[in-house]
């Protein structure tokens, strides 16, 4: 079935420094892929919707400049925490759909933390 | 919000027991989706139930969906320890992925 790596799944880094994530779908094209934080115990909180060759749509409250996301190609999204601080600590998710079942792939998650 | 509510949050069962989860929305859909998430990974797709479908199946999942209650329910018999996890419902306007929610999650725990 389809897969979606995400990398790395788990980073650690110092208050002030900067963070990439990288999503990949491996065996399908994606012109869309979804970004999602979660707390622990916690549901998942759609941050942002990456189109390929286009900005990116952020929900509401989410701070565009602090979570940069960049859609380089049809098969990769990336999401940079930039200046990350200790409550950008966080369980970070993305997805992308399959748009002829509509299924949704998961990566693995990412989970940052910031000292 | 169109975020989903969960019940029950948390569900404690024998292994061989039946566990039902059910989730209500609140405005309409196109598909319902139920995800599993082990701690600290990422989601696993279960089963996508379509808007004028009312019941659907998957080995030991079965899932129903009323739209005029907007809300849905999974059942998974015969329990196994390890479907200990974390299932989420996930409501969607169409199959692009846009304005896709979570619900909040109920947490399963089968004792062996």
């Amino acid at each position: 079935g389809a897969v979606v790596s995400q990398h790395p799944s788990w980073v650690i880094c110092k208050s002030g420094t900067s963070v990439k994530i990288e999503c990949r779908s491996l065996d399908f094209q994606a012109t869309t892929m979804f970004w999602y934080r979660q707390f622990p115990k916690q549901s998942l909180m759609l941050m942002a919707t990456s189109n390929e060759g286009s900005k990116a749509t952020y929900e509401q409250g989410v701070e565009k400049d602090k979570f940069l996301i960049n859609h380089a190609s049809l098969t990769l999204s990336t999401l940079t925490v930039t200046s990350a601080h200790p409550e950008d600590s966080s369980f970070y998710i993305c997805s992308a759909p399959h748009t002829n079942t509509g299924e949704l792939f998961f990566g693995e998650g990412s989970r940052l933390t910031v000292l | 919000s169109q975020q989903g509510e969960e019940d029950p949050q948390a569900l404690s069962i024998q292994e061989g027991e039946n566990a039902t989860m059910n989730c209500s929305y609140k405005t309409s859909i196109n598909n319902l989706q139920w995800y599993r998430q082990n701690s600290g990974r990422g989601l696993v797709h279960l089963i996508l139930i379509r808007s004028n479908e009312r019941e659907k199946h998957s080995g030991r999942l079965r899932v129903t969906l009323d739209t005029s209650k907007k809300s849905s329910s999974l059942l998974i018999t015969a329990s196994r320890a390890a479907d200990t996890a974390s299932y989420f419902c996930a409501t969607a306007f169409d199959f692009t992925g846009n304005q896709f929610y979570f619900g909040t999650g109920t947490s399963l725990t089968v004792i062996p």
